[in-house]
């Protein structure tokens, strides 16, 4: 256990709709990290959120927001879905300082887009 | 765009076999080289990080080396078991405030009894 908690573990919807997934970083991390992993595909970054504020931008869709909100919890929000989001979402969360940057993985959440 | 790139991409060996994979990556402005294992239907877990020209990592049966001069990093495992069956993810980390790992695409390693 990574001491990152993702929710929900699953989630099925259907074209078109609206979802929010949830991420805890581990006591006392300040970075939070979105990512991406499709069919054949490797780890996609998407976003990353430091104490609050967005830090970089990877390949996330226009349709695809993310926030950090004061307590460090994040949220990833994916509207007008397609089939081709079907995914499993991470998220990970790094230290504030010390282990170059090392990230602790959630469990994920498999979103299913019928 | 940053590359990390990683071969083979897939490998299959019989248990009891050692085997060894590779992590290219650019050498400019290196900070660190991260070596995760990622088994289905679980999260990538960190097997090492390693920071300096030269640097040998040693968890148990599997090691790693690196050279950051040629940008590039081995992975061995020593007489492989089916429980070793994971894809071996290595992420670049570069200096900056951004604090961002570049993955790249994974050795999917299948140990067949």
């Amino acid at each position: 256990d990574s001491g990152v908690t993702q929710t929900p573990k699953h989630l099925i919807t259907a074209t078109g709709q609206r979802v929010t997934l949830r991420c805890s970083p581990r006591s006392g991390d300040l970075s939070v990290y979105w990512y991406q992993q499709s069919l054949d595909q490797g780890l996609q970054f998407l976003i990353q959120y430091y104490n609050g504020e967005e830090r970089a931008k990877g390949n996330i869709l226009e349709r695809f927001s993310a926030q950090q909100f004061p307590d460090l919890h994040s949220e990833l929000n994916l509207s007008s879905l397609e089939l081709g989001d079907s995914a499993l979402y991470f998220c990970a969360s790094t230290p504030p300082r010390g282990s170059y940057n090392e990230q602790f993985f959630g469990p994920g959440t498999r979103l299913t887009v019928l | 765009i940053l590359n990390v790139e990683q071969s083979p991409q897939s490998l299959h060996v019989q248990e009891g076999d050692s085997t060894n994979f590779t992590c290219s990556f650019p050498s400019s402005n290196f900070y660190a080289l991260h070596w995760y294992r990622w088994e289905t239907a679980k999260s990538p877990e960190a097997l090492f990080v390693m920071t300096l020209n030269g640097d040998e990592k040693k968890k148990g049966r599997i090691s790693a080396t690196l050279n950051t001069k040629e940008g590039y990093s081995y992975l061995y495992i020593k007489g492989s078991q089916p429980e070793d069956s994971a894809t071996y993810l290595c992420a670049l980390a570069r200096g900056g405030s951004a604090r961002q790992l570049t993955f790249g695409s994974g050795t999917q390693l299948t140990v067949l009894p």
